[in-house]
């Protein structure tokens, strides 16, 4: 069955770098759009970032663009999201789902930005 | 951007009764394909999001009939016929017609009463 698997969260200081990844199984991983979605404490869902099944194109949330970096290797199934200038606005939990309707999603990663 | 504006954004509901959530998008969700990319989620206590209902009425394979999606255009709804303590939860609409972004509603959250 469809697994997705979030690693890498923890507490970084503002202004640090962070790296997420997820791990697939269980599909044709290189055929599927993948998203990282966010959830801050007691907040809803925030789409951030997706990334095409051939890496071509990747678009991201204007609350993003130009600090996170999305991208995917499809010999590991896992896609990647690089976090840099990070502010405590981006504490969250970090997700990543499937394709256009987001059908499988992973437990998560909890990213604090705190000094 | 696509605004997704649920409501109500609290429901307590008395179990075994039905329950409805409204979903209503700032413009047409219908896609130039003819598929219209309205999704509903559920969010458990402390669990992951799960999808519930994918293109306005695709129910996912274990959610129970007594959940079902309708609408069309702009206005969308979510029922329970019956509410059962496993309902217990929020609920999200969310588009993928028109993106980026992808863009969720504010949530839902069913509580029994």
């Amino acid at each position: 069955q469809v697994q997705l698997v979030e690693s890498g969260g923890g507490v970084v200081q503002p202004g640090r770098s962070l790296r997420l990844s997820c791990g697939a199984s269980g599909f044709n991983f290189n055929t599927y759009t993948m998203h990282w979605v966010r959830q801050a404490p007691g907040k809803g869902l925030e789409w951030v970032a997706a990334v095409s099944g051939d890496e071509s194109h990747k678009y991201y949330a204007d609350s993003v663009k130009g600090r996170f970096t999305i991208s995917r290797d499809n010999s590991l199934n896992t896609v990647f999201l690089q976090m840099n200038s990070l502010r405590p606005e981006d504490t969250a939990v970090y997700y990543c789902s499937d394709g256009d309707s987001f059908g499988f999603w992973g437990q998560g990663t909890l990213v604090i930005v705190s000094s | 951007d696509v605004v997704m504006t649920q409501s109500p954004l609290s429901l307590p509901v008395t179990l075994g009764q039905p329950a409805s959530i409204s979903c209503r998008s700032s413009q047409s969700l219908v896609h130039s394909d003819g598929n219209t990319y309205l999704h509903w989620f559920q969010q458990r206590p402390g669990q992951s999001p799960r999808r519930l209902i994918s293109k306005v009425s695709q129910r996912d394979s274990g959610v129970p009939d007594r959940i079902s999606g309708s609408g069309s255009g702009t206005d969308f709804t979510l029922k329970i016929s019956r509410v059962e303590a496993e309902d217990v939860g929020i609920y999200y609409c969310m588009q993928s017609t028109h993106w980026p972004p992808y863009t969720f509603g504010q949530g839902t959250k069913l509580d029994i009463k």
